[in-house]
């Protein structure tokens, strides 16, 4: 079983659309949280980075981390084209490396 | 200010044939990594350095070698290919070690091996 679950998708939603992408994780000791974005053919770009459980807010995006499920969300509000990427999550373990989830396509159709 | 720089962008091999990748970051960061990225596996690691002058093993070294140069270029060599490293490789670089800081990645080479 692999520490971090991501489905791959892909997720295909129609513009304006609110977005729901999760993980999942099994190492209790994971204490910060991140979400990167990248677009096709690219490497991918910090996005979102959490320490705690609870809500943080950017722009139209929200990460939101729930350590007592083991669980984390990134929700893109009024989802547009431009949004269409795979978006990974990543969580440090106790000696500070990044364990990857695989990514989640998305797809925003205009 | 470029980022972080790889070369080539893409590559066929034969089985057997060796290579370097080359990275290069222009942030003055002290850490540099080299991932691999294949369907459905997310983003390994494969080596990494966490300053100048020294490198360390992550989840998947074997059959790479890797040289930190100086502060700016960390090259990732492929001895003898094989099928099974065909993947796109990513380097990246950020300040501080490991997931503390940022990560800022370059574009990627695209290798194939066949």
């Amino acid at each position: 079983q692999k520490e971090v679950e991501q489905d791959p998708g892909p997720l295909s939603v129609p513009e304006g659309a609110i977005v729901s992408l999760n993980c999942t994780y099994s190492n209790s000791a994971f204490q910060y949280f991140m979400w990167y974005r990248q677009y096709s053919r690219k490497g991918p770009e910090l996005l979102m980075y959490t320490y705690s459980s609870g809500n943080k807010e950017d722009g139209r995006f929200t990460a939101q981390v729930d350590k007592s499920s083991k669980y984390i969300s990134l929700f893109i509000r009024d989802s547009q084209p431009s949004d269409s990427a795979t978006y990974l999550c990543a969580m440090i373990d106790s000696n500070y490396q990044l364990i990857w989830g695989a990514g989640t396509k998305l797809i925003i159709k205009p | 200010n470029a980022g972080v720089t790889q070369t080539p962008k893409f590559q066929v091999l034969k089985t057997g044939q060796s290579m370097t990748l080359q990275c290069a970051q222009d942030m003055n960061h002290n850490s540099m990594y080299w991932y691999r990225q294949d369907p459905g596996m997310g983003l390994r690691l494969i080596y990494y350095s966490a300053s100048e002058g020294t490198t360390d093993k992550g989840e998947v070294p074997n059959g790479y070698n890797v040289s930190r140069l100086n502060k700016r270029e960390f090259s990732l060599r492929l001895e003898s290919a094989a099928p099974s490293q065909t993947s796109v490789y990513f380097c990246a670089s950020s300040d501080l070690a490991g997931g503390r800081d940022t990560q800022y990645f370059g574009p990627g080479t695209r290798l194939t091996v066949l």
